[in-house]
């Protein structure tokens, strides 16, 4: 199977502009999940996704949200951009159908400059 | 919330011997304990797990270990070879409020791992 791949790569952004990261999971997993990775705060999580349905939110600003579609691709959204804005954003995708499956595989992330 | 803590925050070790790195976490109603590798400029990549009714579990040259009632976890690497080089995280896994999800990985802040040849 492929593995789960991530849209764009690399991006840089101008303070205060918006973007949108695309997550698209192993085929037949169901559930996404993102992360922001940075040198500073290590991997912290943002939210997962399920049957398009947001299940789980970390500690972030309302400045980022996510959606999932019915063939379970993800997307994450980024306003008004700050400089702090600046990391590595991961998805990783689960074959989770119930609370009994919970590996999470990772995509290679998207590289978000804030300048 | 979750909180994970990791020690050490950087290992060197002479090719051959073994590397251990130990993880604590807050919460008790966690049961999923994944071990990620990450290499320089490369994803996460899951290499060990294990579930909260299993004390052990081990994988060739991979082990983890569980202890519930102390809250820490341990990964343990034997026979290391060059290609271990790398960085660890450990990870918890806690459910939403609602209990429906175990989705949220909480991670530690990460092992550099070094094998000198």
């Amino acid at each position: 199977k492929a593995g789960v791949t991530q849209t764009p790569r690399y991006l840089i952004k101008t303070r205060g502009q918006q973007v949108t990261l695309s997550c698209s999971p192993i085929s037949g997993h169901r559930s996404v999940s993102w992360y922001q990775q940075t040198p500073g705060q290590g991997l912290q999580f943002l939210f997962e996704y399920f049957s398009e349905t947001q299940r789980n939110k970390g500690n972030f600003p309302g400045r980022f949200s996510g959606r999932q579609f019915s063939n379970s691709r993800s997307e994450m959204n980024v306003s008004t951009l700050e400089l702090g804005d600046s990391a590595l954003y991961l998805c990783a995708s689960s074959p989770r159908d119930s609370t009994s499956s919970y590996e999470q595989y990772f995509g290679p992330g998207t590289r978000l400059t804030v300048t | 919330g979750e909180n994970v803590e990791q020690h050490p925050s950087t290992l060197s070790v002479q090719e051959g011997d073994s590397a251990v790195i130990k993880c604590t976490y807050s919460d008790s109603a966690s049961n999923y304990f994944p071990w990620y590798k990450q290499e320089l400029g490369k994803r996460p990549q899951l290499i060990i797990d294990i579930r909260s009714n299993v004390g052990e579990k081990k994988d060739q040259r991979i082990a983890v270990t569980l202890n519930k009632t102390a809250k820490h976890f341990s990964l343990h690497i034997t026979e290391t070879q060059p290609e271990d080089s790398a960085v660890y995280f450990c990870a918890a896994s806690s459910s939403n409020a609602g209990g429906t999800s175990y989705g949220k990985l909480t991670f530690g802040q990460g092992t550099i791992l070094t094998v000198h040849p």
